[in-house]
């Protein structure tokens, strides 16, 4: 059964800092991983999304990174602005139509 | 490209009662997943969909359930709604069910249960 983690549960950030989110899976059979962020009472909007056979997807200051063998994912984000204050999830696809995501990383960059 | 369009936004049912949930995928999606999302158990997978076909399904009761039009869009039903069944849910798209098919989420429908 495919369990993610990410750590840490909460982040607090000065404005303009870098800061990496962490995501971890147990099982390395993924057709692939994607991050999404939420904000209060909405749905999830898709930020990136990593094939199984990619390191790496980037856009604009994000980037994320796969290393499948290990079963982790990061996040960057550069230059963080207030904007970015959200809860970030990945979710990992292990077979055809199914995802299992983190339980999530609530970001606040304060100004 | 309209998003993925879920009603209503919201939902106030009796223990009880029963509900029916609908989901628009983006034009040309053909898969189409359902969540449900609690402060306590976070995201979890309802079922999935493709071409009218449920291909997947999540531990959840047989009270829950759902279908597959035609034209790609969804319904998911509750059946004698509980307390716990109070939570957001939220419908999600993909054109395929490949690695390079992100999936594509709609705002949900918030159902609260009294």
């Amino acid at each position: 059964k495919q369990e993610v983690t990410q750590i840490p549960a909460a982040l607090s950030v000065p404005e303009g800092e870098n800061l990496v989110l962490n995501c971890s899976f147990t099982d390395s059979a993924i057709y692939n991983l994607q991050w999404f962020r939420q904000d209060p009472g909405k749905g999830l909007t898709s930020l990136l999304l990593i094939q199984s056979s990619q390191r790496e997807q980037t856009s604009g200051r994000l980037n994320a990174s796969l290393d499948k063998s290990s079963g982790r994912s990061t996040l960057y984000i550069a230059a963080s602005q207030p904007g970015d204050s959200a809860t970030y999830l990945c979710a990992v696809r292990t077979n055809a139509g199914k995802s299992t995501f983190g339980d999530g990383t609530t970001l606040t960059v304060k100004p | 490209k309209a998003g993925v369009t879920q009603t209503p936004r919201y939902l106030i049912k009796t223990r009880g009662q029963q509900v029916t949930l609908s989901c628009s995928p983006i034009s040309g999606h053909r898969s189409v997943s359902w969540y449900q999302q609690t402060p306590g158990q976070g995201l979890q997978f309802l079922f999935e969909y493709f071409s009218e076909t449920q291909r997947n399904k999540g531990n959840f009761p047989g009270r829950f359930s759902g279908r597959q039009f035609s034209n790609s869009r969804s319904e998911m039903n509750v059946s004698t709604l509980e307390l716990g069944d109070s939570a957001l849910y939220l419908c999600a798209s993909s054109s395929g069910t490949g690695g390079n098919s992100p999936l594509h989420f709609g705002n949900g429908t918030r159902l609260t249960v009294t």
